[in-house]
C-alpha cells in the first residue's frame, strides 16, 4: 500500500491561513469518507485534529478544518498561531482492513 | 483520561525477535480496537496492524504479514506485538494507539483517537 502524498512542507505568517494537501487512489482517499489528520510534535504522541473527513473532536479549535474532493483530501488551519508548528499526517482507510498514512507535512510559522 | 505506555523496545540483532507490550488505563480496554503504528529515523508514520476489539479479526500491513502478531491480554488491559524475523527496515519507534470502536468502521465512522508515545526498537548488528 502506498502512502498517501502530501507536501513536504508549508510556511505562513501568525494568522494567516494554510492547506495541506493530501492525495491518495480510488482505494483509501478516493472511495472512502474515513480521512483523519494528526498533529505530531516530535517526541510526543500524535493529536487527532480532524476525523471523518470534516468532524472536528472536541476540544480541537475551530481554525482546523478538513475537506475533501476526489482522491484528494485538505486540511486547512487558519489564523495560524504559533503553536500550530508542527508535523501533520493525514490517514485514510483502505480497501484492505487496515490504515495507510500520508507522507507527513511540516508547517512552520514564519 | 486514557493512557497507552509502551514498553518492551531495544536493540536487536538482524533475524531475531522482540514481543512489545503496550499498557492501557483509563477506559474501558475490552470495549476497543486496537492498533500498532510505526515510525522510522525521518520517515513518516506507518500502520502496522489492527486486532478487533473481541480479538477474532487481525489485519497487517503487507510489509510485515507473516512475520508479526497482534495479540491483547483484556485481564491485563494490554496490547502485545509479537516481532520475529526482524531487519533493518523494522527500525522504528512503535507506537500502540486507540481505535474509535471495536477495530472495525462503524458505517459512518472510522479513524484511530488516541495515541502512545512508542518505544523504540533497533534492528542492527
Amino acid at each position: 500500500q502506498s502512502a498517501l502524498t502530501q507536501p513536504a512542507s508549508v510556511s505562513a505568517s501568525p494568522g494567516q491561513s494554510i492547506t495541506i494537501s493530501c492525495t491518495g487512489s480510488t482505494n483509501d482517499v478516493g472511495y472512502y469518507d474515513y480521512v483523519s489528520w494528526y498533529q505530531h510534535h516530535p517526541g510526543k504522541a500524535p493529536k487527532l485534529m480532524i476525523f471523518d473527513v470534516t468532524k472536528r473532536p472536541s476540544g480541537v479549535s475551530n481554525r482546523f478544518s478538513g475537506s475533501k474532493s476526489g482522491n484528494t483530501a485538505s486540511l486547512t488551519i487558519s489564523g495560524l498561531q504559533a503553536d500550530d508548528e508542527a508535523d501533520y499526517y493525514c490517514t485514510s482507510y483502505t480497501s484492505e482492513y487496515g490504515y495507510v498514512f500520508g507522507t507527513g507535512t511540516t508547517v512552520t510559522v514564519l | 483520561q486514557v493512557q497507552l505506555m509502551e514498553s518492551g523496545g531495544g536493540l536487536v540483532q538482524p533475524g531475531g525477535s522482540l514481543r512489545l507490550s503496550c499498557a492501557a488505563s483509563g477506559f474501558t480496554f475490552s470495549a476497543y480496537g486496537m492498533h500498532w503504528v510505526r515510525q522510522a529515523p525521518g520517515k513518516g508514520l506507518e500502520w502496522v496492524a489492527v486486532i478487533w476489539y473481541d480479538a477474532s479479526n487481525k489485519y497487517y500491513a503487507d510489509n510485515v504479514k507473516g512475520r508479526f502478531t497482534i495479540s491483547r491480554d483484556d485481564s491485563k488491559n494490554t496490547l502485545y506485538l509479537q516481532m520475529n524475523s526482524l531487519t533493518p527496515e523494522d527500525t522504528a519507534v512503535y507506537s500502540c494507539a486507540r481505535d474509535h470502536k471495536g477495530g472495525y468502521c462503524t458505517g459512518d465512522s472510522c479513524y484511530i483517537d488516541f495515541w502512545g508515545q512508542g518505544t523504540l526498537v533497533t534492528v542492527s548488528s
